[in-house]
């Protein structure tokens, strides 16, 4: 069964800076897809950036940029420029094969200091 | 882009009645939607996957009898609490998806969220 690891519950950046998510996965698949999504105090879920499993390529959406490492079984999540409404939980998840299902990491608690 | 709405977006309840939440597509078909429930600070996870027009797949472990679903069109998925109890109490959300699953080459099919919707059963 495919797993993804958040193991960092919480994390802090100061407003301006550089903050990278971390996540791992496991599967035996060599088509799938990842993402990362957003979920503010509203608790609307919000795709914040995709990545296909058969691009070499890292995916970049303005500030948010990954860095997948497929060998290594990683999808991590930069966020430059942070900004105060980068704040909200942050859930990797995986998507492949026929069960058409995502699993979802634990999720990671952004905070963004003023 | 694809709008997904759940209805109600809060309810409280006596112990004992159902409760009937909604989810809609607005500006697509969705051959399946699926319906997640979320406990404070915690992970989404998966309740069932509905298709339209045939029965709903529960995951393990969620009550069929309990929490049932309905699919009848391309646009509305209904989730009922029957006999709701405090334990039921949480934060269920809905997804749609624009394709009827699998990858099938090329992008995948893609999920929009529901605003979701507080359950609170007294």
């Amino acid at each position: 069964a495919q797993t993804v690891t958040q193991s960092q519950p919480e994390m802090s950046v100061q407003e301006a800076e550089t903050v990278t998510l971390s996540c791992t996965y496991d599967t035996s698949e060599s088509d799938y897809y990842l993402f990362w999504y957003k979920q503010p105090p509203s608790r609307q879920m919000i795709l914040v950036i995709r990545q296909e499993a058969y691009k070499q390529q890292n995916a970049t959406e303005n500030r948010f940029s990954v860095n997948f490492q497929k060998a290594a079984k990683s999808f991590s999540l930069k966020i430059s420029d942070s900004q105060l409404g980068d704040a909200a939980m942050y859930f990797c998840a995986y998507y492949a094969g026929a069960n058409s299902k995502l699993t979802f990491g634990k999720g990671i608690t952004l905070s963004v200091r003023p | 882009g694809a709008v997904v709405s759940q209805h109600p977006s809060r309810v409280i309840c006596k112990s004992g009645t159902s409760v009937k939440i909604e989810c809609r597509s607005l500006d697509f078909q969705a051959t399946t939607m699926f319906w997640y429930r979320q406990f404070p600070k915690k992970s989404l996870m998966l309740m069932a996957t509905s298709n339209e027009g045939s029965k709903a797949t529960y995951e393990q472990g969620v009550e069929k009898d309990k929490f049932l679903i309905n699919h009848a069109s391309l646009t509305l998925s209904t989730l009922t609490v029957t006999s709701a109890h405090p334990e039921d109490s949480s934060f269920y959300i809905c997804s749609a998806d624009t394709h009827g699953g699998g990858l099938a080459g090329g992008r995948p099919n893609e999920q929009f969220f529901g605003p979701g919707t507080r359950l609170t059963v007294l």
